[in-house]
């Protein structure tokens, strides 16, 4: 069973710093790119970062462009989010998810529940 | 504000049909993969359509979808009541280089 967990979701000032962790397993995480996906409070999805299997391909929103960093441990079966000069506005669940290969290739077709990230003073 | 246009509601009563549409450009829908997702509340999404109209398995028949220029469409069926849940749209978006999603369709279910 594919199984993604995140963590690192944490309450954090503006202009700080914050690095989430997402957890794979059940799939050989070295055949799927992987991305973050968040959302608002309220609000719909936003695509934020994607990688492909061994980071030759890093894609970001124009959002967080310069402030994101997606990378991946495939040792560990490990994707991160480093989050620098963080906004209010950032303030959402932040999700890990599967792309997927061949036919189901681009589609999203597994999620994580999501870590909570707050910006507030 | 979202690239891809999607109404923010739509409503049907059980056993009805409901169409969600969502509106895109050259560059994201009129030249890529359009994929759909449902999203129950208090929950993470869920896959529902990919490659413009293909059904995952485990996804009911009384979900279609098409494609057609730079506009999709997600067709619900037979409506139920646990239908009830949040339809996002999506697709890469050449000249962004980078995926897109809709506004969102919160799917009233009456």
């Amino acid at each position: 069973e594919v199984q993604l967990v995140e963590s690192g979701g944490d309450l954090v000032k503006p202009g700080g710093s914050l690095r989430l962790s997402c957890a794979a397993s059940g799939f050989t995480f070295t055949d799927f790119a992987m991305n973050w996906v968040r959302q608002a409070p309220g609000m719909g999805l936003e695509w934020v970062s994607s990688t492909d299997s061994w980071t030759t391909n890093i894609y970001y929103a124009d959002s967080v462009k310069g402030r994101f960093t997606i990378s991946r441990d495939n040792a560990k079966n490990s994707l991160y989010l480093q989050m620098n000069s963080l906004r209010a506005e950032d303030t959402a669940v932040y999700y890990c998810v599967r792309e997927g290969s061949h036919n189901y290739e681009q589609a999203f077709d597994h999620w994580g529940q999501g870590t909570l990230v707050t910006v507030s003073s | 504000q979202s690239v891809l246009t999607q109404p923010p509601s739509a409503s049907g009563a059980p056993g009805q049909r409901v169409n969600i549409f969502c509106s895109g450009s050259n560059s994201n829908i009129g030249s890529n993969y359009v994929f759909w997702y449902q999203q129950i509340p208090g929950t993470a999404p869920k896959l529902l359509i990919y490659r413009n109209n293909q059904r995952p398995s485990g996804v009911p028949d009384r979900f279609s979808a098409s494609k057609s220029g730079t506009s999709a469409s997600l067709a619900i069926s037979g409506l139920r009541s646990e239908d009830e849940a949040d339809y996002y749209c999506a697709a890469w978006d050449d000249s962004l280089s980078g995926r897109l999603f809709g506004g969102g369709t919160k799917l009233t279910v009456l």
